[in-house]
């Protein structure tokens, strides 16, 4: 069975433009979550989809935004990039909200903003 | 809020030597606890889970047991081998809390030969 996937693997942008990240996630699974692992801020949760729907979000800014499709991938947007912006965005899908589901992680993409 | 707390690394030891990685826990409702480990260059992989209270969670020789009355997770490893060196990180997941996981700081863990 497939994993999580994420594209692209690496990307690199310079401050002030836009970027779109891709997520599939596991078949089967509804739910997909977005966070961001910046050097020294550890993982940090950015946004939660299910079922299409925004469920969640954490603490960023709303040039951070993105969107679920209907096969349930998902898409993330960051828009007007800042330096700060450089980090690996992870993203992991789960079979829904319960209280016993479990997020499996893709391998990421890294993004470095010149 | 709900957060993590993880001993800060690096940690190095020995191929074949005991490992704890100490983890505490704060949280409103009844979460479910995880460790994750990430190989360099790679993104998070699941170690184990425990999803109540004295559960046990393990996977390639790695436990870790849910401890609700000192709010703790600490991972262990009888014997730990080279290819164990990652950086290991504790999260929580509470559906009280919108369902994300909150992480530790993670715990570089280096073996050496």
């Amino acid at each position: 069975e497939a994993g999580v996937t994420q594209s692209p693997t690496h990307l690199i942008k310079t401050r002030g433009q836009q970027v779109t990240l891709r997520c599939s996630p596991i078949s089967g699974h509804t739910s997909v979550y977005w966070y961001q692992q910046a050097l020294g801020l550890g993982l940090q949760f950015l946004l939660w989809y299910d079922e299409g729907e925004e469920r969640n979000r954490g603490n960023f800014p709303p040039r951070f935004s993105g969107r679920q499709f209907p096969n349930y991938s998902s898409e993330l947007n960051v828009n007007a990039l800042e330096l700060e912006d450089s980090a690996l965005y992870l993203c992991a899908s789960s079979s829904g909200s319960g209280t016993e589901e479990t997020q499996y992680f893709g391998p990421g993409t890294r993004l470095l903003v010149l | 809020g709900n957060s993590v707390t993880q001993m800060e690394g690096p940690v190095t030891l020995s191929e074949e030597a005991f490992l704890t990685i100490n983890c505490t826990y704060t949280a409103t409702g009844y979460p479910s606890l995880f460790w994750y480990v990430q190989y360099p260059g790679e993104g998070l992989q699941l170690l184990l889970k425990a999803t109540k209270a004295d559960d046990k969670g393990s996977n390639k020789g790695f436990e870790a047991t849910y401890r609700k009355e000192t709010t703790s997770f600490h991972l262990e490893k009888g014997s730990v081998q080279v290819s164990d060196s990652a950086v290991y990180f504790c999260a929580l997941s509470d559906n009280n809390a919108g369902n994300m996981l909150t992480f530790g700081g993670g715990t570089r863990l280096m073996v050496k030969p």
